[in-house]
C-alpha cells in the first residue's frame, strides 16, 4: 500500500540555522512527490514537486529513490518559513482514481 | 483570480442536522476532491469527481455524500452529523494529467 511517513511531529530551529524536514514513502510505481506548506490560518499551497526540480523560497527537495525519501531542505531558515508542512505522494489506482496521500505533517517552528 | 472557494468557513451544529458544504472552483479542472484533516492524521480524502457526474469513495466516506452536476461545483453533504465528524474539511481541485492540488480555504465544522 501507498505510504508517506513523516517522522518529526515538530522540528525547532533557530533562525539562520539549516533545516532538513524528512520524508519518506512507500509506493511500487513511479512516485510523483510533493511538498504542500499550510502557513498559520491559510489554506495549502504547493510548495514544490519533484519533477520540476525547483526551488521555492530557498526550499529544495530531491528524490532519491534508493532510500525512497523526498526530504525538504533549506540552508537558512527564517521566521517566516514557520508552518505546517505537508509530504504527498500522487499515483493513480486501478480503478483509474487519481489519489495523492499526505504524511501527517511536520510543524517548523523558527525562533528568532 | 484563480481560485476555490468553500462555503461556510466555520459551522456550529448539532447531531443530527443535515448540512452541505459548498465549493466551486473557477478554473475549469476536471478533478475535484474533499479531504478531512484532524490533529496527527493528516489530511484524508472523503470523495473525489474524476468529472461532471462522475464520483467515488476515498478513504474515510462514512457518514458523507457528494455530487457533482456541474463541473465548477463539488458540495459535501453531512446527511446526519456526528461529533466524531468534527473536523477541518478542504475542498481541492486538479486540473486533467497532474496531481497537483489546488486546495479551498477550508471550514472548520463543529458538531455537537
Amino acid at each position: 500500500a501507498q505510504r508517506v511517513t513523516q517522522p518529526e511531529k515538530l522540528l525547532s530551529v533557530f533562525k539562520g540555522a539549516p533545516v532538513e524536514l524528512k520524508c519518506n514513502y512507500s509506493y511500487s510505481g513511479s512516485p510523483e512527490l510533493f511538498w504542500y506548506v499550510q502557513y498559520s490560518r491559510q489554506r495549502l499551497q504547493l510548495l514544490l514537486r519533484h519533477i520540476s526540480r525547483e526551488s521555492i523560497k530557498g526550499f529544495t527537495a530531491d528524490l532519491n529513490k534508493g532510500e525512497t525519501s523526498f526530504h525538504l531542505k533549506k540552508p537558512f531558515a527564517q521566521e517566516e518559513d514557520s508552518a505546517m508542512y505537508y509530504c504527498a505522494l500522487g499515483f493513480h489506482m486501478d480503478t483509474g482514481r487519481r489519489a495523492l496521500t499526505f504524511g501527517s505533517g511536520t510543524r517548523l517552528q523558527v525562533q528568532p | 483570480e484563480a481560485q476555490v472557494t468553500q462555503n461556510p468557513r466555520y459551522l456550529i451544529t448539532v447531531t443530527g442536522k443535515k448540512l452541505t458544504v459548498t465549493c466551486s472552483q473557477n478554473m475549469n479542472h476536471e478533478y475535484m476532491s474533499w479531504y478531512r484533516q484532524d490533529p496527527g492524521l493528516g489530511l484524508r480524502q472523503i470523495y473525489y469527481s474524476m468529472n461532471v457526474e462522475v464520483t467515488d469513495k476515498g478513504d474515510v466516506p462514512e457518514g458523507y455524500k457528494v455530487s457533482r452536476k456541474e463541473k465548477r461545483n463539488f458540495p459535501l453533504i453531512l446527511e446526519s452529523p456526528s461529533p466524531n465528524q468534527t473536523s477541518l474539511y478542504f475542498c481541492a481541485s486538479s486540473p486533467a494529467g497532474t496531481h497537483e492540488q489546488y486546495f479551498g480555504p477550508g471550514t472548520r465544522l463543529t458538531v455537537t
